[in-house]
């Protein structure tokens, strides 16, 4: 089946530290990739995603690697700033109507 | 007014109760989302509209019922819920297909008592 796992929190880190969250998937066919973000009372929001592998998505500092071989798509940001404080959400989208989140990673950065 | 917006913010209703949620977007999509949100549970599709037409039901239960009546409207009704309801209800659009980067709004929180 298709599914989505990535690193329970919550990740406390002191500004400008350097941030991985781990997102492994589990698929049929080829996903589209994607990690949103959810700041506080606010809806999610895209922040990168990657349609196919070897694409890395990019977006305000934070990358991602869509890996085929180890089937990982983690999220990385070199140096994080308090205002990145939020959860983040790894999903996969396969087929014409199936999208897959993780359970969210919630940061907070502190100053 | 910009983006996908959710009334209420806020619900909180009785098992007995019956009540709506409403979602409207202001993107010119033409398909938007019902979605859960429970703490410490993946984000849970819940229901998918086409161009207007439901394609993806994903077994939830029938005192949960959707309604879209144009390509900017989508109105989630409720019915009879159980307190394991309870939780965080997000409205998403989008362009055409599951694969195109979805917008939320800011969602309903739903306490059922």
């Amino acid at each position: 089946g298709n599914s989505v796992t990535q690193m329970e929190g919550p990740v406390t880190l002191s500004e400008e530290a350097f941030l991985t969250i781990n997102c492994t998937y589990t698929a049929t066919g080829y996903p589209s990739l994607f990690w949103y973000v959810q700041y506080p009372g606010e809806g999610l929001q895209l922040l990168l995603k990657a349609t196919k592998a070897d694409d890395k998505g990019s977006n305000k500092g934070f990358e991602a690697t869509y890996r085929k071989e180890t089937t990982s798509f983690h999220l990385e940001k070199g140096s994080v700033q308090v205002s990145d404080s939020a959860v983040y959400f790894c999903a996969l989208a396969t087929g014409a109507n199936n999208l897959f989140f993780g359970t969210g990673t919630r940061l907070t950065v502190i100053p | 007014e910009t983006g996908v917006t959710q009334t209420p913010r806020h619900l909180v209703m009785g098992m007995t109760n019956k009540k709506s949620l409403k979602c409207e977007q202001h993107l010119g999509h033409n398909a938007m989302y019902w979605y859960k949100q429970s703490a410490k549970k993946p984000l849970e599709l819940m229901f998918v509209y086409s161009l207007e037409e439901r394609v993806e039901n994903n077994s939830v239960p029938s005192r949960f019922s959707p309604e879209c009546p144009n390509s900017s409207h989508l109105f989630l009704h409720l019915h009879t819920l159980q307190p394991e309801d309870s939780a965080l209800y997000l409205c998403a659009s989008s362009q055409a297909g599951i694969r195109e980067t979805q917008y939320f709004g800011p969602g309903t929180r739903l306490l059922v008592l």
